[in-house]
């Protein structure tokens, strides 16, 4: 079966400090990969998706930027954090085959102080 | 841009009661899904409807699509605290892998 892992579930960083926050699927091929930043309660904003090996789309300029140097593996960062980057990240992905759904990592809690 | 806009944004009823969420969007969807969320948690998608007029249901859960595929509800049958967390409904533009999520509705359902 698939599962995915993300990591750390929280985490505290400086301002202007780098940010990297990794993610993995295992038991699938190709994946499509998602990052969204969520605001508390609110909706799922779309930072990047991926549909192959270096192939990175980015929804909203920001302060971030993201890489998926293989198949299975999708990394969000940043050079020097901000304090509007707190926030709740979440990874995702697809099979990209048809009959598509999300399947979402259980997050990274991000405050910037 | 595709919008999607829920309503209402936060919701706290009694257990046992019904209720209705709705999600609009500002153009026709390609295909709706609605997604619960628990504090701390990733989304877990509950239904995925394609075709306008589309009723599903999923135990005591009823999703209905609009017969324009521009909004859909989802009513609740006898709340339970269960039932308590972030309703998201979600599009896929057409023609991409890019997932769209709505404002999101937050229920509580009180004991």
């Amino acid at each position: 079966s698939q599962t995915i892992h993300q990591w750390p579930a929280t985490l505290v960083q400086p301002v202007g400090s780098p940010l990297s926050l990794e993610c993995t699927v295992e038991g699938t091929s190709n994946p499509n990969l998602y990052w969204y930043r969520q605001a508390a309660g609110r909706g799922l904003q779309l930072l990047f998706y991926s549909v192959g090996i270096g192939q990175i789309s980015s929804e909203v300029p920001q302060n971030l930027s993201a890489s998926r140097p293989q198949d299975r593996q999708f990394i969000l960062s940043s050079k020097k954090l901000l304090l509007s980057d707190s926030g709740f990240y979440l990874c995702a992905w697809s099979t990209g085959q048809g009959d598509e759904k999300l399947f979402f990592g259980s997050g990274t809690q991000l405050s910037v102080l | 841009t595709q919008l999607l806009e829920q309503s209402p944004q936060f919701l706290s009823i009694q257990e046992g009661e019904n209720l209705t969420v709705y999600c609009n969007s500002s153009s026709v969807f390609s295909s709706l899904q609605w997604y619960r969320q628990e504090p701390g948690e990733g989304p877990v998608l509950l239904v995925t409807v394609v075709t306008g007029g589309e009723v599903k249901k999923l135990k005591r859960l009823t999703f209905q699509f609009g017969d324009a595929r521009k909004d859909s509800s989802l009513h609740i049958t006898a709340a339970q605290p269960g039932d308590t967390g972030l309703y998201l409904c979600a599009d896929i533009t057409s023609g991409t892998y890019k997932y769209i999520f709505g404002t999101g509705t937050r229920l509580k359902v009180l004991a």
